[in-house]
């Protein structure tokens, strides 16, 4: 059963921040939000995860709602290395990661 | 560090035949993991190894698939005999902690594998 909606497409200009969205309303106190994006032909590439908090890294930041009933992911300078498929995953840790089909993001030059 | 190597890079069989797929993982990395992803979806686990030695193999397919993990670095994944609605791309992924939120997958780049 998914834990995750996401949009199954989004568009961003190069050079603008993307946006993406993901609704977990039955996350549960202790399990984390993770994102891991794909680019074609490559395997999934871990990008960032939370727990309350938002959080930064070099990659993307993560805002997670007050409720933790969803959360964004923030690419602030979208490039056209960014087209991917970037997916939602909420989980306990890090083991027996279940995917979705996730948002399918393409950055516009 | 150097990634998750996988190979071959591409394989088509016809079915009914038998296919491997090899994967190496980061050095170091305990676990290993064996997903499966048709097209449009998104991976699906078939096996977790730590070490050597089966964690959770629940949605692996028995009858037909195999994995071993013998020295508990090089992984096999095998097909036998392959089914046209094995087609897919075979993905290996490896981590340091898994019980650990802070210990990320590392994933190769997968084996796409075609049965006509």
């Amino acid at each position: 059963d998914a834990k995750t909606t996401q949009p199954p497409s989004m568009d961003c200009a190069e050079g603008r921040a993307a946006n993406l969205p993901c609704n977990h309303s039955t996350i549960s106190g202790n399990e984390y939000v993770y994102w891991y994006r794909q680019i074609h032909s490559q395997g999934p590439q871990y990008i960032i995860h939370g727990l309350k908090n938002n959080e930064t890294n070099e990659m993307a930041s993560l805002i997670i709602t007050e409720d933790r009933k969803s959360s964004t992911l923030i690419l602030p300078h979208a490039t056209l290395r960014d087209t991917a498929v970037y997916y939602c995953i909420v989980n306990f840790g890090n083991e027996k990661l279940t995917f979705g089909t996730g948002t399918r993001l393409t950055i516009i030059p | 560090e150097a990634g998750v190597a996988q190979s071959p890079r591409y394989k088509i069989i016809e079915k009914r035949q038998s296919v491997a797929f090899w994967c190496n993982p980061i050095s170091g990395h305990a676990t290993l993991y064996w997903y499966q992803q048709i097209l449009g979806q998104g991976p699906k686990l078939l096996i977790q190894f730590q070490n050597n030695g089966v964690v959770d193999d629940s949605q692996l397919p028995k009858d037909r698939f195999s994995a071993e993990r013998l020295k508990g670095v090089d992984s096999t994944l095998k097909i036998q005999p392959a089914k046209l609605e094995d087609s897919a791309v075979y993905l290996c992924a490896s981590s340091s902690h898994p019980s650990s939120y802070n210990s990320p997958l590392h994933f190769g780049n997968g084996t796409r594998l075609t049965v006509t």
